[in-house]
């Protein structure tokens, strides 16, 4: 039972350079989300897909582009990594919007632009 | 906008001890709110309350929502050293339908 992962686990950017977040759930979820997680800050939410084909923005979405590639995939792509993009990124899957059962998340990718 | 705090931020207790964690929220339309346990990784899914359902209990680990107060508590009674994480609060709007997050409190349980 895979779940939802996520590659890389841990990446180092130089400021400028473009990289994409990879994300694969097996459990026949529609919707998934991206968030990044900063101290004392909690998550946020960057996009999200309620389902296959669509995307939205969430609450800090500026900076990144995704893509709902098919059902089981949902990729971030960070165009011209930012300092300020320095964070944990985590993914998470639920049945639909309306969860019953809340969301299940990834193992996170570790992200430093230096 | 959906808003969710939690305190303490932060809460350092020793093994045997019970712990209270607090949220309260402000959300459109509220529809849940849901409770994560964060280690090292990964945040896991501990409860979910609703309106038809404002208290919840498994183990050691409980949890009430008071609608009234906008607001809910985690309890966690004979603390052990694997209780120690970052404790999630999010609430779910109709409007909104997304998880908006608290920003945690970290709970670290010394022997």
């Amino acid at each position: 039972n895979a779940g939802v992962t996520q590659t890389p686990k841990f990446q180092v950017l130089k400021t400028g350079q473009s990289m994409t977040l990879q994300c694969a759930q097996d459990m026949n979820h529609n919707s998934m989300y991206w968030y990044r997680q900063d101290p004392g800050m909690g998550l946020r939410l960057i996009y999200y897909s309620a389902s296959e084909g669509t995307t939205d923005k969430g609450e800090v979405p500026n900076g990144y582009n995704v893509s709902r590639l098919n059902k089981r995939e949902f990729s971030l792509r960070l165009e011209s990594a930012a300092p300020s993009q320095t964070s944990v990124y985590f993914c998470a899957s639920s049945v639909t919007l309306q969860h019953n059962y809340g969301y299940t998340f990834g193992s996170g990718t570790r992200l430093t632009v230096v | 906008e959906d808003k969710v705090v939690q305190s303490p931020l932060s809460l350092v207790v020793h093994e045997g001890d019970t712990v209270t964690l607090n949220c309260s929220y402000e959300v459109t339309n509220f529809r849940s709110l849901l409770w994560y346990k964060q280690e090292k990784k990964a945040p896991t899914f501990l409860f979910m309350l609703t309106s038809s359902g404002i208290e919840k209990k498994s183990g050691r680990l409980s949890s009430i929502l008071d609608k009234k107060e906008l607001s809910s508590i985690l309890n966690i009674t004979a603390t052990q050293t694997g209780d120690s994480a970052i404790y999630l609060c999010a609430v779910e709007g109709t409007s909104g339908s997304r998880l908006t997050f608290g920003e945690g409190t970290q709970l670290t349980v010394n022997p």
